[in-house]
């Protein structure tokens, strides 16, 4: 099975930098994305990471590292619209299951 | 423009009662998904197929049933068993290794 974990709630300033980390076990490992999803939409897709090290989008980053199950992503230069929720979701080798962590919810303050 | 459409977007379910929820999608995928969001939740998988005739459970299928008879339609029966069905329902497809294209969701309340 697959077991995702992430940080419930974070808050940061307009114009910081914030880092949202995800652990996983599944087993075998093929890919894991980022969403975010605004309040009572659907989620929209930020990146999508297969091999290790970093990749980088703009003002948003995602690091993988696959040997401890890790991955991060990191956005900079925060605006209010960046506050909302994150998703992490990951699926296992062989497989077309794909299983999201419960979301970590960001708040922009000004 | 190529995409998946779900409908109702707000469905109402009375007392003992069976309700469907329709996802169409024009793009082609192979693999299509349910899953089910509760408020401040995040997505729980309900079933996923990957081939015509064929689905496989996810986390939380008791309560569920589903078809894919057809490429482009994954239909989600939301049977009278599942005593707490008030959620957001999201369907999705993707190609093999490639990203999740979601629908709009449908939000169904029990009356």
């Amino acid at each position: 099975g697959q077991n995702i974990d992430q940080p419930t709630e974070m808050t940061a300033t307009e114009g910081a930098i914030v880092q949202i980390n995800c652990t996983y076990q599944t087993s075998g490992f093929n890919g894991l994305f980022w969403y975010q999803q605004h309040a009572g939409e659907a989620p929209t897709f930020l990146s999508y990471n297969v091999l290790d090290g970093l990749e980088e989008k703009g003002r948003f980053s995602s690091f993988l590292s696959r040997s401890k199950g890790y991955s991060y992503l990191l956005l900079k230069e925060l605006q209010m619209k960046d506050s909302a929720s994150y998703l992490c979701a990951v699926g296992p080798w062989g497989d077309y299951k794909l299983s999201f962590g419960a979301g970590t919810t960001v708040t922009v303050r000004a | 423009d190529g995409g998946i459409t779900q409908s109702p977007k707000y469905l109402f379910r009375k007392e003992g009662q069976n309700v469907t929820l329709s996802c169409e999608q024009n793009l082609n995928h192979d693999a299509m998904y349910w899953y089910r969001q509760d408020p401040g939740q995040g997505l729980r998988l309900i079933y996923y197929s990957h081939i015509v005739n064929d689905f496989q459970k996810g986390d939380i299928a008791e309560g569920y049933s589903v078809s894919r008879e057809k490429k482009e339609s994954f239909p989600l029966t939301v049977t009278s068993a599942q005593k707490n069905p008030t959620a957001f329902y999201l369907c999705a497809s993707r190609e093999t290794g490639e990203k999740l294209f979601f629908g709009s969701g449908t939000q169904l309340s029990v009356l």
